[in-house]
């Protein structure tokens, strides 16, 4: 059974809308991020989370929020979307975030669409 | 700041044949992590072996190992009798241990082809 779940799997999304990307993990993990990867570029830290708090953000544009309900929840609100944000997001998750790095687990992506 | 540099784009191989992959990393830091990922066809990211810097032997897991070149700022990927099933993007990534934040930052992956 996979231990970080995301959804949906595939989202199409029309220009200027608004979606929600899920991620759930049950590894017991304390952090948790997104990475997006699209084909233009590798794969992108957008945000880690420690204990439901931001510790670090490499997005520059405030239309990505990441939301934090649950310890093991870490969901994705992206608001006014563009075609440019096409891309697939991953979820991933580590025991920690401290110095001797913990290993990331990745969930298997939510592939977005915006048209 | 940080940097990982895959220059191999694609490589193919034959069957039970041994590869050997690069990867260039750039860093401030005294102490960072070296890790290698791996993306399936499905698209799955999986996590094979990782390397710390403190530490002077090259990491091996099952038919993964590492070629651990710290002068050289480089760690090499090697698989050992490949199969079919390894055919993939493999990712260097790596993290900083005091600079450079949380991030685990990749490389742009060199894609495994092997054959029968």
């Amino acid at each position: 059974d996979p231990k970080i779940i995301q959804k949906p799997k595939y989202l199409v999304a029309v220009t200027g809308s608004e979606k929600i990307l899920i991620c759930e993990q049950y590894l017991g993990h304390n952090a948790m991020y997104w990475y997006r990867q699209s084909a233009k570029k590798p794969l992108e830290f957008m945000f880690s989370y420690s204990y439901q708090k931001l510790m670090d953000n490499q997005t520059a544009s405030s239309r990505f929020q990441p939301q934090s309900s649950k310890k093991n929840h870490l969901d994705l609100q992206i608001t006014a979307l563009k075609p440019d944000d096409s891309a697939t997001y991953f979820c991933a998750s580590s025991q920690g975030t401290g110095i001797f790095a913990e290993t990331l687990y990745f969930g298997s992506g939510t592939r977005l669409t915006v048209l | 700041a940080q940097k990982v540099t895959q220059t191999q784009t694609s490589i193919s191989v034959v069957e039970k044949t041994t590869v050997t992959m690069d990867c260039v990393y750039e860093t401030r830091d005294s102490s960072y992590f070296l890790f290698w990922y791996k993306q399936t066809a499905s698209g799955e990211i999986v996590f094979l072996i990782r390397q710390d810097s403190y530490k002077k032997e090259n990491a091996t897991v099952g038919h993964y190992s590492l070629n651990f070149q710290k002068p050289k700022s480089s760690i090499g990927l090697i698989i050992t009798a490949t199969q079919i099933e390894d055919s993939a993007v493999y990712f260097c990534a790596m993290r900083e241990a005091y600079q450079g934040g949380r991030a685990l930052i990749f490389g742009t992956g060199t894609t495994v082809s092997v054959s029968p």
